[in-house]
């Protein structure tokens, strides 16, 4: 069972517009949240996080929005760039131990 | 900063063989080690979670017998696939977290082939 799920699995926007990345979860003992991005050929890399205290977090064009009742959980990119074309990974863990990493959402944003 | 460096970034090994990959950790303490294998076309696996002074917890599909682990101190952590076969190839990625703090720190990775 998948414990972590993220949609679109692939997403085109163009330069300047709003990708919305979209994840949920299973298990309600999860209490933290954390958005890695991966390049091709890269290590992930954290990109922002969030824990249920808040239902928003913002830094920069990135905003996570949080609904802690319906597990759900999105990630904004706002005034998109072609640089920002990459895998993106919704994660969650209980006390931050060990990671359970949704599919990826693979981003790419045409000039 | 926090870095984590892993090695070897790439390595092939005969299928039956064994390699072993390392993790330091850089500029923080590694209280607890995450071993994820990423297979291709797939996201994120959890292997095992090292905590120092604490036993080694393996995920289901995981053994200590294919993947032993060891995590001597607070800033290596060394893993090896023993008798690595096609389905063992993919990319292994160390994460490495300081106790009491969030952020989970990843290594770039080792890149195994089996042929």
């Amino acid at each position: 069972q998948q414990q972590v799920r993220q949609s679109p699995q692939s997403l085109t926007v163009w330069e300047g517009e709003t990708a919305i990345l979209n994840c949920s979860y299973e298990d309600s003992t999860f209490d933290y949240f954390p958005w890695y991005w991966q390049f091709p050929r890269e290590s992930p890399a954290l990109l922002i996080a969030i824990r249920p205290v808040s239902n928003k977090k913002e830094d920069g064009r990135f905003t996570i929005f949080f609904n802690k009742r319906e597990k759900k959980l999105s990630l904004h990119i706002t005034d998109s760039q072609p640089g920002d074309s990459a895998t993106y990974f919704c994660a969650a863990s209980e006390g931050g131990y060990k990671l359970t990493f949704g599919t990826g959402t693979s981003l790419l944003v045409d000039p | 900063g926090a870095l984590v460096y892993q090695y070897p970034r790439r390595t092939i090994c005969k299928s039956g063989t064994s390699m072993r990959m390392e993790c330091q950790a850089v500029g923080f303490q590694a209280t607890s080690v995450a071993w994820y294998r990423q297979s291709p076309q797939k996201t994120f696996e959890l292997i095992a979670l090292s905590t120092v002074n604490s036993a080694i917890k393996y995920e289901q599909n995981f053994t200590q017998e294919k993947f032993p682990i060891s995590h001597p101190n607070l800033s290596f952590s060394s893993m090896t696939v023993l008798n690595a076969y096609l389905e063992d190839r993919g990319l292994y990625l160390c994460g490495a977290r300081e106790g009491g703090k969030d952020t989970q720190y990843f290594g770039p990775g080792t890149r195994l082939l089996v042929l």
